[in-house]
Parts: structure tokens; C-alpha cells; sequence
């Protein structure tokens, strides 16, 4: 059972341009989380999807940002217009349950966004 | 506001030596405590995971002690290897909404 992949694992992207971030869950699992990891910051929260719902994205930015996890295929975390401040690891989480209780995430490798 | 604070934010330790990390957390309502190791480069790995009812839980060499009533949690690591180095990670849940609370991590370096 492969684990949670994300591709691409490194991007460069120049200010304005789009970065689209993919994120296949764990076999089985129908619960998607996204997280950013600043330089020498902890993660943080951004959205929680379940197959083609948004659940929580809570922590999403308001403009730029965008997340979806269709009914087939990975889920996609899309920032439009980047800009440097969205230089950060990317970082994708699956789960077979909803996340309360004891619900372990499983996280992928992570994606690292490079804005020049 | 929700916060976890670990101490201390980086460590150098000789192998086979013991270590333990600490975690300080404000977070309500609780929900339960996890310790995640992150290889560099890589995504976190989970530990443990304790519920408020829980005081201690064991994994391998890595043992977690959670006082809820001080809201502390320590990850005690015994006998550390090489491979022990790493960013490790409290994450504390709360009990309403979705997201986990990280903290920013202790490095842990172990040195020959």
C-alpha cells in the first residue's frame, strides 16, 4: 500500500505564474488535508476536503488560493498569481475517517514551492 | 489563541545518550496530544498519539508523558542513534473544528 504522494516534489514558479500541487491519499482514504510550512515555522492548517467537499478551509487564504479533490484523481491545491510570500513546503495529510478522536493522519513527502 | 511551544528548539546530543524533549500547550477544548518526527525533506511521521486519560505511552525507544491538568507533554527519547536525528514535532488537537495544532518543532542532532 503506497503511501500519500505529492507531485511535483520541488516547483519554481516566477511572481504571477500558477502553481497546481497534487496530492493522491493513502488507498482507501477519503479524507484530504493541506498544510504550509513556512521557514522555520510549524505547520499550519489550510483546508480539509472529503471526496468533492470542501469540509474546512478555515486556514485557506481568502484570495489567490484554491483546493478541490474530485471524485477521481488526486486532490489539487491551486495558487493563482503566486508571489515570494508563498515560498514554503506544501504538504498534503490523508486519513480513512473523519479527523476527530484518535483519526491518524498519514503525510506525504511534501511539495516545495520556490517563488523568484 | 490556540498555541503549542516546545523547548528546547534545538538539541546536540552524543549517540547512545537519552534526550527529552518538551511541549507547552494552550489549547481548548483538548482533544488528544500527538509527537511527529520529521526527517529533513521529508513529511512527519507520527509517534504517539494520548487522550487526555492517558499519561504515558511507549513506542520503541520513544516515550510520551502528557499532564493534562499542566498542560505539558515530554517525548523521551533513550539510547539515541544517528537515525534519531530529526525535527520532532508536538501537535496538540482540539476538540471542535478540524485543524491540528503544530508546534515549530525541537532539531534534534546525534552526533558519533
Amino acid at each position: 500500500n503506497a503511501g500519500v504522494m505529492q507531485n511535483p516534489r520541488h516547483l519554481v514558479r516566477r511572481r504571477g505564474q500558477e502553481a497546481r500541487l497534487r496530492c493522491s491519499p493513502m488507498k482507501g482514504h477519503s479524507h484530504v488535508y493541506w498544510y504550509r510550512q513556512l521557514p522555520e515555522e510549524g505547520l499550519k492548517f489550510m483546508v480539509y476536503l472529503q471526496k468533492e467537499n470542501i469540509i474546512d478551509e478555515s486556514g485557506m487564504p481568502k484570495e489567490r488560493f484554491s483546493a478541490e479533490f474530485p471524485k477521481e484523481g488526486p486532490s489539487i491545491l491551486r495558487i493563482q498569481q503566486v508571489v515570494r510570500g508563498d515560498s514554503a513546503a506544501y504538504f498534503c495529510a490523508s486519513s480513512p475517517r473523519a479527523p476527530n478522536g484518535e483519526s491518524e493522519q498519514y503525510f506525504g513527502p511534501g511539495t516545495r514551492l520556490t517563488v523568484t | 489563541k490556540n498555541q503549542v511551544e516546545q523547548s528546547p528548539q534545538s538539541l546536540i546530543i552524543l549517540e547512545g545518550k537519552n534526550c527529552t524533549l518538551q511541549c507547552n500547550y494552550t489549547v481548548s477544548p483538548f482533544s488528544n496530544l500527538r509527537w511527529y518526527k520529521q526527517d529533513t525533506g521529508r513529511g512527519p511521521v507520527s509517534l504517539t498519539i494520548m487522550t487526555f486519560s492517558e499519561n504515558t505511552k511507549s513506542n520503541g525507544r520513544y516515550t510520551a508523558t502528557l499532564d493534562a491538568d499542566t498542560k505539558q507533554s515530554s517525548l523521551h527519547i533513550t539510547a539515541s542513534q544517528l537515525s534519531d536525528s530529526a525535527s520532532y514535532i508536538c501537535v496538540v488537537s482540539a476538540g471542535t473544528g478540524t485543524a491540528l495544532i503544530f508546534g515549530k518543532g525541537t532539531t534534534l542532532s546525534v552526533s558519533s
